[in-house]
């Protein structure tokens, strides 16, 4: 049962532009969202978050919006740069007192120059 | 201040064999998870230890993984008699305290079951 889903595998835009990457989620106990950043045989590296208190975080180009009633979430990525190439993961937890996160598939976002 | 370090990088084991996996979090850092990534797939939540303590280990399989975070040394990912299905990339993340922004993550091992 997937609880956290990144619906699009690949993602390709063109420098400049904004970049848009989007997550669902199932579970209404989900109160806390994140995005990592991964590149190939490096681990994730943590990007930006957001509590279920707010609906929009921002962190220079990066910018997380919740939607609580719809459980989405996306990243905005303005301007997008040929470095962001990179998979882009969304996870979450939960108010259970679990420090484990739940993890989605991940989007690979290209930039092209 | 180093970052997770997780050794080895890549870990080839024979079907059968026991793979034992390593992770020193950073410096001041007394809370470990392990993450198993399948090819494909997201992250898969395993372990949580602290200091000789297992906290969470409601993702790990019920037979032949085990971990440990000793009071000295590095936190161990045991794993017993590997099958092909154990090939993937192993996290392991460490952080001061809970909460969830403080996980830094290691750059993996990725073990092949050959």
């Amino acid at each position: 049962d997937q609880q956290v889903k990144q619906n699009s595998p690949s993602l390709s835009v063109q420098e400049g532009r904004i970049s848009i990457l989007n997550c669902d989620y199932t579970n209404s106990m989900f109160d806390y969202f994140l995005w990592y950043k991964k590149y190939p045989a490096e681990g994730p590296t943590f990007l930006i978050s957001i509590s279920s208190i707010k609906d929009k975080n921002e962190d220079g180009r990066f910018t997380v919006f919740l939607n609580k009633s719809a459980k989405h979430l996306s990243l905005h990525i303005v301007p997008s740069q040929p470095g962001d190439s990179a998979v882009y993961f969304c996870a979450a937890s939960g108010t259970d007192g679990s420090e484990k996160l739940v993890f989605g598939k991940g989007t690979k976002l290209t930039v092209n120059p | 201040n180093a970052g997770v370090m997780q050794n080895p990088r890549h870990l080839v084991r024979r079907r059968g064999q026991e793979a034992r996996l390593r992770c020193s979090p950073m410096k001041g850092h007394s809370h470990v998870y392990w993450y198993r990534q399948l090819p494909e797939e997201g992250l898969k939540f395993m372990v949580y230890l602290q200091k000789e303590n297992i906290i969470d280990e409601s993702g790990m399989p019920k037979e032949r993984f085990s971990a440990e975070f000793p009071k000295e040394g590095p936190s161990i990912l045991r794993i017993q008699q590997v099958v092909r299905g154990d090939s993937a990339a192993y996290f392991c993340a460490s952080s001061p305290r809970t909460g969830q922004n403080g996980y830094t993550f290691g750059s993996g091992t990725r073990l092949t079951v050959v």
